[in-house]
């Protein structure tokens, strides 16, 4: 079944704007990775939290994470035409083999 | 730095077809090595994982094998090919004691 599940599947944004997508998740985890996928392409690595953060930055990106509620959010600042993809949160509840589950993405379409 | 191949990128086979895909990272060593297969407009599903020579582990029942002949190469086949194995496959690989996965490029692969 799947760890993730990210909210909305689909956003649509103007330029400049901000774009918050939220991800679910329904056992306890080690970390909680964001990750980017422009079509038909690889994923992306885009910032980890572990569960003991709260919130992290990285440059116009913004992870928070809540244990209690089980979900993270992802913010992008400031947005461009450039961040449209789709972007997937991936669960790892640890062990050595790290494995992730991941959700079913949100596809962030940002117009110029 | 390191990198990691997949090939082909794109593949039509018939029904009952055998198939062979092919990863192989460069740049580490003794790295964990994954296979997910993404359904269009889906998620990623963890289909094999390897955290080294020889050792592969299945994450579910279905008509593909993966193998790991050498520490940087990964391989996932079938005998004979569905219609429902058409999909995406993406090769990740993590350092074996790291958290992040880093993708290759995919392969896309259209059983008719």
């Amino acid at each position: 079944s799947q760890q993730g599940e990210e909210d909305p599947q689909a956003l649509s944004i103007q330029e400049g704007e901000n774009a918050t997508m939220n991800c679910s998740y329904k056992t306890s985890i080690n970390n909680l990775q964001w990750y980017r996928q422009n079509s038909g392409r690889g994923l992306v690595h885009l910032i980890l939290i572990r569960s003991n953060e709260r919130e992290k930055h990285s440059g116009r990106l913004r992870v928070t994470l809540d244990t209690s509620k089980k979900s993270s959010s992802l913010l992008i600042t400031a947005s461009r035409a450039a961040d449209t993809a789709s972007y997937f949160c991936a669960a790892n509840s640890g062990g050595s083999n790290y494995k992730l589950t991941f959700g079913k993405g949100t596809l962030l379409t940002v117009n110029p | 730095s390191q990198t990691i191949h997949q090939w082909p990128a794109t593949l039509v086979q018939p029904v009952g077809s055998p198939l062979s895909l092919e990863c192989t990272v460069e740049g580490t060593s003794n790295p964990n090595l994954y296979w997910y297969r993404q359904a269009a407009g889906r998620g990623l599903q963890l289909l094999f994982y390897s955290v080294g020579i020889g050792q592969i582990s299945s994450e579910v029942p279905q008509n593909l094998s993966a193998s790991r002949p050498q520490d940087r190469q990964f391989i996932l086949s079938s005998k004979k090919l569905l219609l429902s194995d058409s999909g995406f496959y993406l090769c990740a690989w993590s350092w074996g004691g790291g958290e992040t996965q880093y993708f290759g490029p995919g392969t896309r692969l259209l059983v008719l």
